[in-house]
């Protein structure tokens, strides 16, 4: 199987913070990026796609570096409602998304 | 539209037993899978299917068994229950040619 290998976290950080999170992968020639966001006991839900050019959603940044088989994201002005397990996604060729096992963000008042 | 649905929420069986966990999605996706999530685990993909009548297995298709008649419904069945299929297991569905995946609440499953 191929490997997706994250932070292991957890991260406790403060409202307002800024936090990195960084995933690598082992498949040189994986097809798609992604990060997912799972809430305690829930569903996975896509946060966002991960483009080699890199892309912004609001306060959230996702970059993808293939020649390092590394992507990031980063949460800036960190929100309560942020913590969550941020999973990392890859798809190499056909259906089957490959996860990373997730890291846990807490952010404290 | 409901989206993605799975019966049940919970359930504990006993050794040796049989069961089905439905999924069901009524946006027309193509596309629709199994997972199962264990601690310290990521999601690993059980079985999938493309389209009604089509189905292939995963990374851990042992123990399980799925058909796909309907394009909204996909059924996983549990031959005999083992205490090592105790997991969350999820149903996640897609249109052909998406990259996101739509994921059921989830069937929390005990085997003792």
């Amino acid at each position: 199987r191929k490997e997706v290998e994250q932070d292991p976290g957890p991260f406790n950080v403060p409202e307002g913070a800024t936090v990195a999170f960084n995933c690598t992968y082992s498949n040189s020639a994986s097809q798609s990026f992604f990060w997912y966001r799972q809430d305690c006991r829930k569903e996975p839900k896509l946060l966002m796609s991960v483009y080699s050019s890199g892309n912004e959603d609001g306060r959230f940044t996702a970059q993808l570096n293939r020649a390092s088989q590394y992507i990031s994201l980063l949460i800036r002005d960190s929100k309560l409602s942020d913590s969550a397990t941020y999973l990392c996604v890859v798809r190499d060729s056909g259906y089957a998304l490959n996860f990373g096992k997730g890291t846990s963000l807490l952010v404290t008042p | 539209n409901a989206g993605v649905t799975q019966t049940p929420k919970f359930q504990v069986l006993k050794t040796g037993q049989s069961m089905t966990l439905q999924c069901a999605q009524d946006m027309n996706h193509e596309y629709m899978s199994w997972y199962r999530q264990d601690p310290g685990m990521g999601l690993r993909l059980i079985h999938y299917s493309v389209g009604a009548g089509i189905t292939d297995q995963g990374e851990v298709p042992n123990g399980y068994n799925v058909s796909r008649s309907t394009t909204e419904d996909f059924p996983l069945r549990l031959l005999s229950a083992a205490p090592s299929q105790t997991s969350v297991y999820f149903c996640a569905s897609s249109y052909s040619g998406s990259d996101e995946q739509y994921f059921g609440p989830g069937t929390r499953l005990t085997v003792t």
